[in-house]
């Protein structure tokens, strides 16, 4: 059981260019979301998705695209990275709870995006 | 958006002892949990716990939902349990978990 897999671990960019982080999960988690963590921040929701098909903003979500087309990855793209973009990432997934919100959260093990 | 406070920022221990950290909430949320990162930067679930207390080992967590708080204990504290101890919660209608800035914890032998 791999549980939540994020790939790359490392990338470097440039500004401007475009990259998508991959995640996929093995626990048929409906919930998935994107974080980032910058020192002192905290982890900041990009996106998230409640399922396949649906997807819906988070409290940073500018400069980043998402899209779910099925229930195991969760894609993230930059469009065009910028050095503020420079941050740890993080997929995470779990089970949403009928009541409206989700159970535990598994975390991927992070990829660390540097744009110079 | 909600606001999660956790305290205090930064905690020296010496290995055995024991600490308390806490998360505030600036409203009412559902699925509180508490998480460690190690050094690593692994980010690993310690307790799913809206309410009521858990405990796990040395660990243990008490919500206090009405009130807006969780506590997270740790007794005889080894260098493992270096690291940073993040809490998040879901506003009540929505799937937007939102973690607090961290508690680091340095535990020294």
């Amino acid at each position: 059981n791999a549980g939540v897999t994020q790939t790359p671990k490392f990338q470097v960019l440039k500004t401007g260019q475009s990259m998508t982080l991959q995640c996929a999960q093995d626990m048929n988690h409906e919930y998935m979301s994107w974080y980032r963590q910058d020192p002192g921040m905290g982890l900041r929701l990009i996106h998230y998705s409640v399922g396949a098909g649906i997807t819906d903003q988070g409290e940073v979500p500018n400069g980043y695209n998402v899209s779910r087309s099925t229930t195991e990855d969760f894609p993230l793209r930059l469009l065009s990275a910028a050095p503020s973009q420079t941050s740890v990432y993080f997929c995470a997934s779990s089970h949403p709870l009928r009541t409206g919100g989700n159970s535990p959260l598994h975390f991927g093990n992070g990829t660390r995006l540097t744009v110079t | 958006g909600i606001q999660v406070e956790q305290s205090p920022p930064d905690l020296i221990l010496q290995e055995g002892a024991n600490s308390t950290l806490r998360c505030n909430f600036s409203d009412s949320v559902n699925n509180l949990q508490w998480f460690h990162q190690n050094p690593w930067g692994q980010l690993i679930n310690l307790f799913y716990i809206p309410s009521g207390t858990k405990q796990n080992g040395r660990l243990s967590a008490t919500t206090v939902a009405t009130e807006r708080y969780s506590l997270l204990y740790i007794s005889s504290s080894q260098t493992t349990d270096s690291g940073v101890y993040f809490c998040a919660g879901t506003p009540y209608g929505n799937n937007r978990l939102a973690f607090g800035k961290g508690n680091q914890v340095v535990v020294i032998p």
